[in-house]
């Protein structure tokens, strides 16, 4: 089934302890992208991947890394979480990173990840 | 940059029913993509329905549909026949072409609930 799979799906964690989150498509995808969802805000882009070992920050990306070092796989960084990064968090792939018309440009999105840190 | 504007926070709409939501962006570009997403209380992002800016033909997927005017940039989204599994948090987004970063600019959403 072609998906894009995070783990975990839910986690709570105090400030200062780094964690990854991790992302994965079984699509070949070239474009991978992290986002945030909060309440009033919809979602905002964090960081994002035209391909591998390619990666460029998206409109809130303080406070988060990245990397891709496969194309499968887009793992989200926090070094030292802090409370106001709580938040749910999406990834998503689309077959394409260039310009053409045509479906290549839909995004599909993993499940979310429930961040709360205290 | 791109702003996309949802004003209405919640609406409430009867089984059967049909039901509107609004959604304006704000935009220098000339070739967009625009897209309505549904997200369940599973929280899963599901796409509904896509519009390319070129195409003066607004989008239909079955019961929804959207109205595209392109010159006010406004695309609102119409639910027709509302199920009650159409109660969903629903999203409006805009992405620029060429994809130079691929980034979907998404509204605050509009909480749509279907009632029996």
């Amino acid at each position: 089934e072609a998906q894009v799979t995070q783990n975990p799906r839910y986690l709570i964690t105090v400030t200062g302890k780094k964690l990854t989150v991790t992302c994965s498509q079984n699509m070949n995808h070239e474009y991978m992208s992290w986002y945030r969802q909060d309440p009033g805000l919809g979602l905002r882009q964090i960081y994002y991947s035209m391909n591998v070992e390619v990666t460029d920050k998206g409109d809130v990306p303080e406070g988060y890394k990245v990397s891709r070092k496969e194309k499968r796989n887009f793992p989200l960084i926090l070094e030292s979480p802090s409370p106001n990064q709580t938040s749910l968090y999406f990834c998503a792939s689309s077959l394409s990173a260039g310009g053409a018309y045509g479906l290549s440009y839909e995004q599909y999105f993993g499940p979310g990840t429930r961040l709360t840190v205290t | 940059a791109q702003t996309v504007t949802q004003s209405q926070p919640e609406m409430s709409v009867q089984e059967a029913e049909t039901v509107t939501l609004s959604c304006t962006y704000d935009t220098s570009e000339n070739n967009y993509y625009l897209f309505w997403y549904k997200q369940p209380p599973s929280r899963q992002m599901i796409l509904v329905i896509r519009q390319e800016a070129y195409k003066q033909q607004n989008a239909t997927e079955n019961r929804f549909s959207v109205n595209f005017q392109k010159a006010a940039k406004s695309f609102s989204l119409k639910i027709s026949d509302s199920q009650l599994g159409d109660t969903a948090m629903y999203f409006c987004a805009f992405m620029k072409h060429p994809r130079s970063e691929g980034k979907l600019q998404f509204g605050a959403g509009t909480q749509v609930v279907v009632t029996p």
